[in-house]
């Protein structure tokens, strides 16, 4: 059983581009977060998709966008890249009846904006 | 607001001895608490969750945690370290929201170094 996929493992983009980052979610899962993690910080919540809705999203501009598929992978969209959106980010998938809201990671995408 | 909070940037600790990193949250309601545990260039590893029952939580690699509801405190104990517990260690706080879902909050971080 795969565990929570994403691609690319590395992205180098230049300022003002855009970026599409792939997340396929754990077998049975239903609920994708997605995640920025700055160097020497924490991850910071992007925000989270359940059937296909953007369920709740956290302190990120209009750049940031997704998308949740039918099969429950999802897309993370940047548009017009800046220096400060370097960082690695993550998804993270749950089951949406499971309300111990335990998340499974994967090994996250390290985006680096030039 | 809700926050999560790992007052120690650094744990240093020698193999062998007790290791404590520490996590104290502000969180309305009762929240759902996790640590998790990141290795050089890898997404999070699930350590442990507490949420409701017993104040000592067991979880993975001999990981335990103390949850504290008057001190607002969840932390990460262990009673002999390892050299390969040197990583980067998160406290989280998960909450359920309204509109439905959830949303959880990441503590800095502390950095482990196991000392040989």
């Amino acid at each position: 059983d795969a565990g929570v996929t994403q691609s690319p493992t590395h992205l180098i983009k230049t300022r003002g581009q855009q970026v599409t980052l792939r997340c396929s979610p754990k077998s049975g899962h239903d609920t994708v977060s997605w995640y920025q993690q700055a160097l020497g910080q924490g991850p910071q919540f992007i925000f989270q998709y359940y059937e296909e809705e953007e369920r709740q999203r956290g302190n990120f501009p209009d750049r940031f966008s997704g998308h949740q598929f039918p099969n429950y992978s999802s897309e993370l969209n940047v548009n017009a890249l800046l220096l400060g959106d370097s960082a690695l980010y993550l998804c993270a998938s749950s089951f949406d009846r499971d309300r111990g809201y335990e998340q499974y990671f994967g090994p996250g995408t390290r985006l680096t904006v030039t | 607001a809700q926050s999560v909070a790992q007052p120690e940037d650094q744990v240093n600790v020698a193999e062998g001895n007790p290791l404590t990193v520490k996590c104290t949250y502000s969180v309305s309601g009762n929240p759902y608490l996790f640590w998790y545990v990141q290795y050089p260039n890898r997404g999070l590893q699930f350590l442990l969750k507490y949420i409701t029952g017993d104040n000592l939580v067991k979880g993975s690699y001999g990981f335990e945690a103390e949850f504290n509801k008057s001190q607002t405190s969840f932390h990460l104990k262990k009673p002999s370290a390892l050299v390969s517990d040197s990583a980067l260690y998160f406290c989280a706080v998960s909450f359920l929201l309204r509109t439905g879902g959830f949303k959880t909050i990441f503590g800095a971080g502390t950095r482990l170094f196991v000392k040989a």
